[in-house]
C-alpha cells in the first residue's frame, strides 16, 4: 500500500518568513495529493490540492509543488502569520473513484511573532 | 465550518463497552468516510460509504462497523472496547468521486 513521509515534523520560523513542508510517497499510482491544516481541537481543515497532471499551484501565500517521477511534493507558506500557527497533514489518494487517503505523520509550525 | 456534524464531541467509556458515533455529512455529499487519529499511528483510513453502499475498507478491527442510511448520515460503531481504542474519529464527506474531503471536527474517545 501507499506510504506517505514528512518532514520536518516540528518546524518553527520567524513571522514574515516562508515555510516549506516536504512530503514523499511511494505508489506511483498516486495521481491526487492534498494538503489539511489542523488547529487544536478541530478537524483537519484542505487547504490546498493537487492533481498529477499538474507541476504547481497556488493560492494567495499558499503554493504547493509536485514532482511525479521523484515521487515528492511540497507545501511552502509565504510570508507567514501568526494564525498559520498548526499542524499540517499532506495526504496522497489513489484515485480510480474514491480517495483512500494516506496521511503523513504532520508538521507542528509554530510561528513566532 | 465544513459542514460536516460529528456527535458526540466526548465519549468516555469503559473496557468491554460498545458506542456508537454520529455524522452528518455536507450537505450534497454522498461520500462518507471514517478516520481514526491516534498519537502514534496519526490519520488512519477505516471505511468508506457512497450513497449507502461500502466502497472501501482500510484499516478497520473486526469489532468496528459502519453504515450509511438512506438520508446519508453515517455511524460507527466501536464494541468490545479496548484501551487501545482511544482516539480522536473523524468523519469526512465529498460530493463522490474525485472531489476533495471535508473533515468534521470529530469524537474524542476515551476508554478507561
Amino acid at each position: 500500500g501507499e506510504n506517505v513521509e514528512q518532514h520536518p515534523s516540528t518546524l518553527s520560523v520567524q513571522e514574515g518568513d516562508s515555510a516549506v513542508i516536504k512530503c514523499t510517497y511511494s505508489d506511483s499510482a498516486s495521481n491526487y495529493f492534498p494538503w489539511y491544516k489542523q488547529e487544536l481541537g478541530k478537524g483537519p481543515q484542505l487547504i490546498i490540492d493537487i492533481r498529477s497532471n499538474v507541476g504547481e499551484k497556488k493560492d494567495q501565500r499558499i503554493a504547493v509543488t509536485l514532482n511525479k517521477t521523484a515521487k515528492h511534493f511540497s507545501l511552502h507558506i509565504t510570508e507567514t502569520q501568526p494564525e498559520d500557527s498548526a499542524v499540517y497533514f499532506c495526504a496522497a489518494g489513489e484515485g480510480a473513484g474514491s480517495y483512500q487517503l494516506t496521511f503523513g505523520k504532520g508538521t507542528k509550525l509554530s510561528v513566532i511573532p | 465550518d465544513s459542514g460536516v456534524t460529528q456527535t458526540p464531541k466526548h465519549l468516555i467509556t469503559a473496557t468491554g463497552q460498545r458506542v456508537t458515533l454520529r455524522c452528518s455529512p455536507r450537505s450534497g455529499d454522498l461520500s462518507v468516510y471514517w478516520y481514526q487519529q491516534s498519537l502514534d499511528q496519526g490519520l488512519q483510513f477505516l471505511i468508506q460509504y457512497y450513497n449507502g453502499e461500502e466502497r472501501a475498507k482500510g484499516n478497520i478491527l473486526e469489532r468496528f462497523s459502519a453504515q450509511q442510511f438512506p438520508d446519508l448520515h453515517s455511524e460507527l460503531n466501536l464494541s468490545s472496547l479496548e484501551l487501545g481504542d482511544s482516539a480522536l474519529y473523524f468523519c469526512a464527506s465529498s460530493v463522490g468521486r474525485n472531489s476533495p474531503l471535508h473533515f468534521g471536527n470529530g469524537t474524542r474517545l476515551t476508554v478507561t
